[in-house]
């Protein structure tokens, strides 16, 4: 079964430091979300991107953070720098053409010290 | 303005029926969804409704209502692996998901 891989699954960070993180969609899905997740919260889109391009962005905190995904398939999502309140679940998915639904990787889980 | 409510938290016992509601209020609708969450994992897919009424997949269902903006999530012989978040999320028209907080499921013995 196809899956949505991301890297790396856990991160420990010091606030004012930078990080990165990685996303590989399913094989086809020109659409790609990053998603913030904070505990007993629903997840929070950060940015869509369709191929290479950015569909929405305007829940993203440009300030500090960062998004591309440059040849339309694999995505980085950077921090820069961090702060406390970024420490967080960081969702990628990504869907198939008018697919109904999405595909989640397992995550990466941010903390901030 | 838009917005997706579900219970915070519910409890129920093994082997019992639970059925989670969400009621959403959202400009354009293409279906809603619930998704399945475990602690400190990603959510999976359980079920899609884009039209009225109730469809079912094993012990899962799940009714929708459009003209009410009103969904449930119906779990059956519950079991101690159903302990989960349970999160209602509708499609707009542009096919972005609007996500509800998620309902904590707590299953006793």
């Amino acid at each position: 079964e196809a899956e949505v891989a991301q890297s790396p699954r856990y991160k420990i960070t010091e606030k004012s430091q930078a990080v990165a993180f990685w996303c590989d969609p399913i094989s086809g899905h020109a659409t790609l979300y990053w998603y913030r997740q904070i505990l007993g919260q629903g997840p929070e889109l950060l940015v869509q991107f369709q191929d290479e391009s950015v569909v929405d962005d305007s829940q993203l905190p440009k300030d500090r953070f960062s998004a591309e995904r440059l040849k339309g398939v694999d995505s980085t999502l950077k921090i820069q720098p961090a702060e406390l309140g970024d420490s967080a679940m960081y969702l990628c998915a990504s869907s198939g053409f008018r697919d109904y639904g999405y595909t989640f990787g397992s995550g990466t889980r941010l903390t901030v010290v | 303005g838009q917005n997706i409510d579900q219970p915070t938290e519910m409890t129920a016992t093994e082997g019992a029926i639970v059925q989670i509601n969400c009621t959403y209020q959202t400009s354009g609708f293409n279906g809603l969804f619930w998704y399945q969450q475990h602690a400190g994992e990603a959510p999976t897919f359980l079920s899609y409704n884009v039209l009225d009424g109730l469809e079912e997949k094993g012990r899962f269902s799940s009714f929708l209502s459009r003209s009410k903006g009103y969904s449930y999530l119906l779990l059956k012989e519950l079991q101690m692996k159903d302990s989960a978040s349970y999160l209602c999320a509708v499609s707009r028209s542009n096919y972005q998901l609007i996500w509800g907080a998620g309902t904590k499921l707590i299953i006793k013995p």
